[in-house]
């Protein structure tokens, strides 16, 4: 079975740029998060979709994060303009509504 | 509101030692709490989950934790240490209880094995 795949893997901007990332769950898995993971950090949920309904989405900067869950499957995350404090890993997880969350590789974002 | 606190950011264990990383957690409803590792440049991997059943939970890679209520601990153990333990990890809580609710994670401990 494939994982949780997100893309880029890196990205690296200048403040007040845009930036978008990119998740594809495991295939069937209704529930699909975005975390945040500061360096030193334990990760932080930013967006909880079911299906392509947003749950939670109370810790996320809506003056510049964005995201969708078009029918259902693959998902995107947006931020603009950057700021230097979202420099993170943005980690996206999927769930089958089981005991488990299946998290991917993460992407890590770097702004200058 | 659900937390959970990490005791210890870093720990250092010499090969073949037991392995303890402390996680106490505090929830409003009967929790859900979860073991992650994660490996350099990697997502997260589930090591072993409580959800209401046996208190001692074994997971993988010879892992294993304990649900104590009344000290609302869940510490992770593993009787000897290799050296692929070397990692992060975080414990977490679901909130509203529940495996599909957002998970409330700790700071992560770094784990260091010595040869």
């Amino acid at each position: 079975e494939a994982g949780v795949a997100q893309s880029p893997r890196y990205k690296i901007i200048e403040k007040r740029q845009s930036v978008a990332f990119w998740c594809n769950p495991i295939s069937g898995h209704a529930t699909l998060y975005w975390y945040q993971q500061i360096l030193g950090q334990g990760p932080k949920l930013l967006i909880q979709f079911q299906n392509n309904g947003v749950v939670d989405d109370s810790q996320l900067p809506k003056d510049r994060f964005s995201a969708e869950r078009l029918k259902g499957v693959d998902s995107t995350l947006k931020i603009q303009p950057a700021k230097l404090e979202d420099s993170a890993v943005y980690l996206c997880a999927s769930s089958p509504d089981s005991n488990e969350q299946f998290f991917g590789p993460g992407t890590r974002l770097t702004v200058l | 509101a659900q937390s959970v606190t990490q005791l210890g950011s870093h720990v250092s264990v010499s090969e073949g030692a037991l392995v303890l990383l402390r996680c106490n957690y505090s929830s409003s409803v009967p929790p859900y709490l979860f073991w992650y590792v994660q490996y350099p440049n990697q997502g997260l991997q589930l090591l072993l989950k409580y959800t209401s059943a046996a208190t001692l939970v074994k997971g993988i890679n010879g892992f294993e934790a304990e649900f104590k209520k009344s000290e609302t601990s869940f510490h992770l153990t593993k009787p000897s240490a290799h050296m692929s333990d070397a990692a992060e990890y975080f414990c977490a809580v679901s909130e509203y209880g529940g495996a599909t609710n957002k998970l409330i994670f700790g700071t992560g401990t770094l784990l260091a094995v010595q040869p």
